[in-house]
């Protein structure tokens, strides 16, 4: 069964700071990722996914295969940057999408 | 926004109480998530909806139920409510066919169970 794993409850780095949000995950098949953020309690976004290989607001991820992780890396994290983060699998089969427990990152001045 | 609607924004409703929470997803989306959040628990799967038929089943009490109606909105009725009900409650669409389609989501139904 797939399943989605986030070690970290929560992360907290000064401003400036490398932050880097793991994610590992569970799947036979061939899995697409995803990073979804949430800022204070508001709907969920797409931050990104790794078949486009972007980055969006200085945040990139890569899927490693081998080690079965995507995790989540910006080399300067900013204020703004605090929210839920959550790594996401989405099914090919079912068309189901499971997320992970969520990261909350705070980013102090 | 994302295209996706959620009725109610709020609900406060007493412990053994009955409600519904209605989702309308994007527009061409065949696909319906419901998704409980509570404080501590994070974002939990409950359900997913395809085209009208029960796609995918996680976390759901069955005291839950759902359905997507042939418009593709779907419903999420919660029956016998108790305090530990309480919880954000989001709907999510993605268009359910191949290719790298995300889910979109909405704002969410806050459920106070008092």
């Amino acid at each position: 069964a797939q399943r989605v794993t986030q070690p970290e409850k929560l992360l907290s780095v000064f401003k400036g700071a490398p932050v880097e949000l793991k994610c590992n995950y569970s799947y036979s098949g061939s899995p697409e990722l995803f990073w979804y953020v949430q800022y204070s309690r508001q709907r969920l976004q797409l931050l990104l996914r790794h078949i486009s290989r972007e980055s969006i607001k200085g945040f990139t991820a890569d899927l490693n295969k081998g080690e079965t992780s995507f995790h989540l890396k910006k080399p300067f994290a900013q204020e703004e940057d605090s929210a839920m983060y959550y790594c996401a699998l989405r099914d090919n089969y079912g068309q189901n999408f499971v997320f992970g427990p969520g990261t909350r990152l705070s980013v102090l001045p | 926004d994302s295209g996706v609607t959620q009725t109610p924004k709020h609900l406060i409703t007493a412990t053994g109480q009955r409600v519904t929470l209605r989702c309308s997803p994007r527009s061409g989306d065949l696909s319906v998530y419901w998704y409980q959040q509570s404080l501590d628990q994070g974002l939990q799967f409950l359900i997913q909806y395809y085209n009208g038929e029960e796609r995918a089943k996680g976390n759901i009490l069955e005291r839950f139920s759902a359905q997507q109606f042939p418009d593709l909105h779907s419903e999420l009725n919660l029956s016998s409510l108790e305090l530990g009900d309480s919880a954000l409650y989001f709907c999510a669409s993605s268009p359910g066919v191949g290719g790298d389609t995300e889910a979109f989501f909405g704002q969410g139904t806050r459920l106070t169970v008092v």
